[in-house]
Order: C-alpha cells, then structure tokens, then sequence
C-alpha cells in the first residue's frame, strides 16, 4: 500500500524548536517530491514549499522563507519539516503529500497530518 | 502567484440535488495542473481530480471537472450524503503551487 504517515502531535513553548516527520512506504520515495501544507485552526490549505528527495533540492513558498526548513534521508525514506524558533502563529495542522506517484501531476498521497500546539 | 478564487464560499443543498463550484485564476492556469480535493472534518485532503478533467482512482463517476484557461468547474451529481465536505482546487505554475480558498459543501 502506498502510504505516508506522518509523526505524532507536538506541544511546545514559543523560542523552542521542532521537527516533524513524514515516511513513505509502497513506492519508490526517492522519486516523488514531498511538499508540506499548513492548515491552520478553521482555515484552508496552504502549500509552503516542496523537496525532491532524490536531491533534497527545496523550493519554499516566500512566506515560509526562513522560517522553516525542509530535509529528506532518502535512506529511511523520510522527510522532515523544522523549526528552530516557533511562534503561536505555527499552530496548525502540518500535511505532507507526495507529488504525482500515480502520474496525476497532483498531490496523490497524503499523510494524516501532524498537529503542532505552540503556547506559552 | 497565481491566486486562485473558489466561488461560492458556501453551498448549502440537499442530497440527491447536483452541484457545481467554480474556481477563477488570476491568470492562465495549464490545464494539466489543474487538480481538485476533497477534505472531510478531521481527514486529510483527498484528490479527487486531476489534469482538469481526470478522476482519480476510486471516485466516482457523479464528479466530473472541467475548464480551461482561467475558469475551471467540479461539478457533483446527485449529492451523497458523504460529499459534503469542503472542497479546494489547487494550480502549479512557475514553480510554485497555490490552493483556492475552498467551498464549504453543507447540507440543507
């Protein structure tokens, strides 16, 4: 089964850092780019960039510049999403979704998501 | 960025009645990258379409999209009551992607 399941939720204190995850099973990972979606409490998806696991060539949204960072071991088949200073505003849920595994140049597979609590 | 507009914000109908969401881009979209999802409270999104006019594997046939350029439709047939849900189109162009605000299908 082609699947991505994504770490457990995370409650942390604004400053703190974090990093989530997103492993890929059923189909070759190093092929497929991740992208990651915030969606935060009562509101609509937002695309915040995209790594090519083959490369770990990272192309973020220009809002998300700077403010989180995107990485893949492609040994293990995960990619990961991180932050080294979260504020309230990070509290969301956080998708990651595999570009085009079934050739439908969409996002065609999706993790569960990862809530991410930040309150001081 | 291309922005992408999803009308109307709300829809509010019953089951058995048919749908259609409408989604505006700023400018010219490829019709290829042109895919609608589906996300249910407490799910993650679902595709639903894609290339514009494409299903994705295992939905139904009562979805259907269409359109080109700047205007793309999903229409639903004869509602469910599992189709109500909020559904977003998204667009890949210049190497970024971008979502629509969604339309909220709700039952009447």
């Amino acid at each position: 089964e082609v699947q991505l399941v994504q770490s457990g939720a995370e409650v942390r204190k604004p400053g703190e850092s974090l990093r989530i995850s997103c492993k890929g099973s059923g189909y070759r990972f190093p092929n497929y780019w991740i992208n990651w979606v915030r969606q935060m409490p009562g509101k609509g998806l937002e695309w915040m960039g995209r790594i090519d696991p083959s490369d770990s060539y990272t192309k973020y949204r220009p809002s998300f510049q700077g403010h989180v960072t995107f990485s893949v071991d492609k040994s293990i088949s995960t990619a990961y999403l991180q932050w080294s200073s979260l504020e309230a505003s990070d509290t969301a849920i956080y998708y990651c979704a595999s570009y085009s595994v079934v050739h439908s140049d969409a996002f065609d597979v999706w993790g569960q998501g990862t809530v991410v609590a930040v309150s001081s | 960025e291309i922005v992408l507009t999803q009308s109307p914000g709300t829809l509010s109908l019953s089951p058995g009645e048919s749908a259609t969401l409408s989604c505006r881009a700023s400018q010219s979209v490829s019709s290829s990258y042109l895919a609608w999802y589906q996300q249910k409270p407490g799910q993650a999104p679902r595709l639903l379409i894609y290339g514009a006019s494409h299903r994705a594997t295992g939905i139904p046939s009562r979805f259907s999209g269409s359109g080109s350029g700047t205007d793309f439709t999903l229409a639903i047939s004869r509602l469910e009551p599992e189709d109500f849900a909020v559904y977003y189109c998204q667009q890949y162009g210049s190497s970024l992607f971008t979502f629509g605000p969604g339309t909220k299908l709700d039952i009447k």
